[in-house]
């Protein structure tokens, strides 16, 4: 089975503090992505990678960044923490399949919050 | 910009109710398609998936779903839904040039009363 496996499941940091959060997964995918997931709002990509050292911005990246040394990992970075960035974050690994998006497969989740 | 809606926020139905969960999209060109369900407490997981062929398609625990490529939809079904459907439903839509992101839904609550 496809493992993808978050660090941390809950966090609780102060505004202002840096946050790491980090993802790995053990099947080879290609693709790694970090999501948040609020209330009514569904899920909201903030970053993704199709390869190693490389990254492409979501719908909402500003305040984040991240970081694919290997290809097993993808880390999320929140440089300075806000109460806005409490949220549910969600990884994910895919392989494109056909030349299209293939499957996602998630992580059990980070519920981060910034007090 | 490329969106995915969910036209229903929350449903609630009775054990062996039908179930009918919304879903459209406003890509062009070709698309491939998910539903994915959350449990409470639990991870997401995929329910079903399609990529072409047959565009009515079964997924697991008695889940199906229409692609409707003139609508740019792709509805949920279930004929008979039961208490252990309880949980939250969400489409998502991945394009054949955005390197391999899915875009999701806002998220359909269903409540299925025994």
């Amino acid at each position: 089975d496809v493992k993808v496996t978050q660090s941390s499941r809950y966090l609780v940091k102060r505004t202002g503090e840096k946050v790491f959060l980090e993802c790995v997964q053990d099947m080879d995918h290609e693709n790694m992505f970090w999501y948040r997931q609020d209330p009514g709002l569904g899920l909201r990509l903030i970053y993704f990678s199709y390869d190693v050292k490389m990254k492409e911005k979501g719908d909402i990246p500003e305040g984040y960044s991240v970081s694919r040394e290997k290809k097993e990992r993808f880390s999320l970075i929140l440089e300075s923490a806000s109460t806005n960035q409490t949220s549910m974050y969600l990884c994910a690994s895919s392989s494109t399949v056909r030349g299209g998006p293939g499957e996602l497969f998630f992580g059990e989740g980070s519920r981060l919050t910034v007090l | 910009a490329q969106s995915v809606s969910q036209h229903n926020h929350h449903v609630i139905l009775s054990e062996a109710a039908s179930l009918e969960l919304g879903c459209n999209y406003s890509y062009g060109g070709t698309v491939n398609l998910f539903w994915y369900v959350q449990y409470p407490g639990q991870h997401l997981q995929l329910l079903l998936k399609y990529f072409s062929g047959d565009p009515l398609v079964k997924g697991i625990k008695g889940f199906e779903a229409e692609f409707i490529k003139s609508k740019f939809s792709f509805n949920l079904r279930k004929p008979s839904v039961q208490w252990s459907d309880t949980a939250e439903y969400f489409c998502a839509v991945g394009s054949y040039n955005q390197g391999g992101k899915l875009i999701f839904g806002q998220g359909t609550e269903l409540s299925v009363k025994p």
